[in-house]
């Protein structure tokens, strides 16, 4: 199975200010025949269902504010949340849907 | 306007049973996979079981597997996902979560609510 670890567990970033969490896999998600990765970012405010932000590892998904931005390839990614606001306070989880599906623990953003 | 709505949770018996629908609407049901996912109280996300769009294909995590039943009904726009055998550890919020596309390697780009699940001991 595939284990999908994200660091930090929590954050407290200033209004404004960037925050950046970080996701490993523990094998590669790219798919040589289509150069895609297989990795998705999801948001999770308190009380809510999750909501899917970034697919493909880059890809917004449409409506997600473009201060949320996705990079990386392989097995290490990374989630930016440039100018933070006050509405981004939630747990953030990576997601592999290249075996099946696995989640990371979640990062949890505070602001500082 | 898309929808998930999901029924059937509660209370039940270490050992017991209990069925979950999802109530699918505002999509094309038929064309995506549907997966379940659950959240036990204060923790991550847990992948649970998913099916592909025409429900040829059903897929597990190995905690649930021989346990959990997921299946669909693309003419009533339902998933439902059949729970045998609960244990105290299958305790959670349960959601319903709509795939970007028809099989497995796509992601989840929309959620219900969720229902809750007790197993008490």
């Amino acid at each position: 199975d595939i284990v999908m670890t994200q660091s930090p567990d929590s954050l407290a970033v200033s209004l404004g200010e960037r925050a950046t969490i970080n996701c490993k896999s523990s094998q590669s998600l790219l798919y040589s025949s289509n150069n895609k990765n297989y990795f998705a970012w999801y948001q999770q405010k308190p009380g809510q269902p999750p909501k899917l932000l970034i697919y493909w590892a880059s890809t917004r998904k449409s409506g997600v504010p473009d201060r949320f931005s996705g990079s990386g390839s392989g097995t290490d990614f990374t989630l930016t949340i440039s100018n933070l606001q006050a509405e981004d306070v939630a747990v953030y989880y990576c997601q592999q849907f290249y075996s099946s599906w696995t989640f990371g623990q979640g990062t949890k953003v505070e602001i500082k | 306007e898309m929808q998930l709505l999901e029924s059937g949770g509660g209370l039940v018996q270490s050992g017991g049973s209990l069925r979950l629908s999802c109530a699918a609407s505002g999509f094309t049901f038929s064309s995506f996979a549907m997966s379940w996912v659950r959240q036990a109280p204060g923790k991550g996300l847990e992948w649970v079981s998913g099916i592909h769009s025409s429900g040829a294909g059903t897929y597990y995590a190995d905690s649930v597997k021989g346990r959990f039943t997921i299946s669909r009904d693309n003419s009533q726009n339902t998933v439902s996902l059949e729970m045998d055998s609960l244990r105290v550890e299958d305790t959670a919020v349960y959601y319903c979560a709509k795939g970007a596309g028809v099989g497995a390697r796509s992601p989840f780009d929309y959620w219900g609510q969720g229902t809750l699940v007790t197993v008490s001991s």
